[in-house]
């Protein structure tokens, strides 16, 4: 059965500083992996997603990168501004499977 | 275009009673998924459509639960007899094909609270 884990469950950094978000997961025979940011309240706002035969995906100050083969992804989101303070959840979906078994993301807090 | 809709965007129930909760995919998205995040946990699959197949339906947690689509059009997440359990945000999502380099997209959920 997959599991997702994301540490740390919650992150602080002051405004500008570029950070790290970690994702590992158990069973490498992924289809894919997804970021999503969610706001309090909202919906899930997909980010990126990084297709099993790929490395890497960048959208703007956000890159996503993947290694299947170790079960883990980062997302890396440079120069930081308050308004990335969200949870990210990361999620995979597994070969022969349609859903996304996910992460219980991590809180990130951008200090002004 | 119109994103993933989903209504109501609140309910309160009384333990016992059954809701409907429903979900608008985007236009020409044929899979549709349900799933429900409780407080303090990881996103639940609950149900899968794709097309006219029939459903996966192993995420189900009792048969309490149920659901249907019509065509490749909304979806009802129908709980019957609720639970205090049942309190959760009840996410919806829609992808263009049940394929795997496709990615899913959320509504904003419907969030149930059972006294």
């Amino acid at each position: 059965k997959q599991e997702v884990t994301q540490i740390p469950a919650a992150l602080s950094v002051p405004e500008g500083e570029n950070l790290v978000l970690n994702c590992s997961f158990t069973d490498s025979a992924i289809y894919n992996l997804q970021w999503f940011r969610q706001d309090p309240g909202k919906g899930l706002t997909s980010l990126l997603l990084i297709q099993s035969s790929q490395r890497e995906q960048t959208s703007g100050r956000l890159n996503a990168s993947l290694d299947k083969s170790s079960g883990r992804s980062t997302l890396y989101i440079a120069a930081s501004q308050p308004g990335d303070s969200a949870t990210y959840l990361c999620a995979v979906r597994d070969f022969g499977n349609e859903k996304l078994t996910f992460g219980t993301g991590t809180r990130l807090t951008i200090i002004p | 275009g119109a994103g993933v809709s989903q209504s109501p965007s609140n309910k309160v129930t009384e333990k016992g009673k059954d809701v409907e909760l429903r979900c608008d995919p985007i236009s020409g998205h044929t899979a549709l998924y349900w799933y429900r995040q409780r407080l303090g946990q990881g996103l639940e699959f609950l149900i899968y459509f794709q097309g006219n197949s029939a459903p996966d339906k192993s995420g189900l947690p009792s048969d309490r639960f149920s659901a249907e689509r019509t065509g490749e059009s909304v979806s009802t997440l129908t709980i019957q007899r609720t639970q205090q359990e049942d309190s959760a945000v009840y996410l919806c999502a829609s992808s263009p094909r049940g394929l795997f380099y496709n990615e899913q997209f959320f509504g904003p959920g419907t969030r149930l609270t059972v006294l």
